[in-house]
């Protein structure tokens, strides 16, 4: 049972180069998620999708697209890379959004944009 | 709009020693609360979280937090830790559901010999 799946776990861009982040899980989850991890800040939400199909905004959704064509995959994009989207990326998975289920995360992608 | 503070950044600890761990959080309505340990190299794993009833919740590897509603806390405590407990802590909060939830900055706990 592999649960969340990222792909790349690293990766170096330039800066302006796009790229796109893979999250993949085959719990049959619902909702996705995907975060950003910064020092001094934990986590902040960029975007989620509460379907296939559907997507929405988070907290900080600026210089970030997302889709969600299949239920079990959610790709986040960068389509210009700025040395501020330096961080760590994390997406989870649940069932619902309700707090009665359980979240679980990915081991996170480490992308430095030079 | 809720938020959560973790005051402390590290807490070194001695080896079998107790350990607390911060939270406090600040929201105008009922909130859920968590605590997540992040492991060197992983992903967050729930550890535990308050929903309603009991204010004492025990949680995985014999942690557990006390929530307090008169001051705003949830605090997270192990009697004991052990080298492996050395990992990252995050404390989060929402009100609705988890498109809510709001993470705190983390504390590192290290657990030396």
């Amino acid at each position: 049972n592999a649960g969340v799946t990222q792909t790349p776990k690293f990766r170096v861009l330039k800066t302006g180069q796009s790229m796109t982040l893979l999250c993949a899980q085959d719990m049959n989850h619902e909702y996705m998620y995907w975060y950003r991890q910064d020092p001094g800040m934990g986590l902040r939400l960029i975007h989620y999708s509460v379907g296939e199909g559907t997507t929405a905004k988070g907290e900080v959704p600026d210089g970030y697209n997302v889709s969600r064509l299949k239920k079990q995959n959610f790709l986040l994009g960068l389509e210009s890379a700025a040395p501020s989207q330096t961080s760590v990326y994390f997406c989870a998975s649940s069932q619902g959004g309700d707090v009665n289920t359980e979240a679980f995360f990915g081991q996170g992608t480490r992308l430095t944009v030079v | 709009a809720q938020s959560v503070t973790q005051l402390d950044s590290q807490v070194p600890v001695f080896e079998e020693a107790p350990v607390e761990l911060r939270c406090n959080y600040s929201s105008s309505v009922s909130v859920y609360l968590f605590w997540y340990v992040q492991y060197p190299n992983q992903g967050l794993q729930l550890l535990l979280k308050y929903l309603s009833g009991s204010t004492l919740v025990k949680g995985i590897n014999g942690f557990e937090a006390e929530f307090n509603k008169s001051q705003t806390s949830f605090h997270l405590r192990k009697p004991s830790v052990h080298i492996s407990d050395t990992a990252e802590y995050f404390c989060a909060v929402t009100t609705l559901g988890f498109q809510k939830l709001v993470f705190g900055t983390g504390t590192r706990l290290l657990v030396s010999p």
